[in-house]
């Protein structure tokens, strides 16, 4: 089974652009959450999507998004970017996304806000 | 104060020493997981825990509910171990991981 893919693995934006991440979860995977790492906030949980739905949001401004498409795969936005948004995004799929599953993680997507 | 409390921060052990990294939380929670993350930033899922213990290989995993403490230990350690571990809390009936800091380990040959 492919395991967890996003894309770009890179990106480079400029202050004030925007930016999509794209996350392709594990086939059969309903919930797709999405996080960020930073040097001095550790990991951070952005949002958690299941079935075309937020289901649970994460302490960030309204700038950070997302969606979710119907064959689960999931895409988060940043707009008017910032030079604190340069961090590692990670998604993770699982199953039904409940406390008890096992959450995959893709290898993340490091964006430098310059 | 973080609801999740990892220690120690950073770790150096030499090859085949019994290491022990702690996580202690301060809230009411459903499951904790052990994450490890190598260097390039790919995340790992080592263990999901609601009680008692798990094992997988040289990895052990503890938690104590009543005293909201968590510990992950490796046997016979090796230098493939070095990396970070992650705690991460999912409190209540909330499907969010609230993350500790991470212990950094090295593991010298």
């Amino acid at each position: 089974k492919a395991g967890v893919t996003q894309t770009p693995r890179y990106l480079i934006k400029t202050r004030g652009q925007q930016v999509t991440l794209s996350c392709s979860p594990i086939s059969g995977h309903r919930s797709v959450s999405w996080y960020q790492q930073t040097p001095g906030q550790g990991l951070q949980f952005l949002f958690e999507y299941f079935s075309e739905t937020q289901r649970n949001k994460g302490n960030f401004p309204g700038r950070f998004s997302g969606r979710q498409f119907s064959n689960s795969r999931s895409e988060m936005n940043v707009s008017t970017l910032e030079l604190g948004d340069s961090a590692l995004y990670l998604c993770a799929s699982s199953l039904e996304g409940t406390s008890f599953d096992e959450q995959y993680f893709g290898p993340g997507t490091r964006l430098t806000v310059t | 104060k973080n609801e999740v409390e990892q220690s120690p921060q950073n770790l150096t052990a030499q090859e085949g020493e019994f290491i022990t990294i702690n996580c202690s939380y301060s809230v009411g929670i459903s499951a904790l997981h052990w994450l490890q993350q190598h260097p390039g930033g790919g995340i790992v899922s080592l263990f999901m825990l609601s009680s008692g213990k798990k094992k997988h290989g040289r990895l052990i995993a503890t938690i104590n509910i009543q005293e909201k403490h968590s510990s992950l230990h490796i046997t016979a350690s090796h230098p493939r171990d070095s990396a970070v571990y992650i705690c991460a809390a999912v409190a209540g009936s909330a499907r969010q991981l609230t993350f500790g800091s991470g212990t950094q380990l090295t593991v010298l040959p």
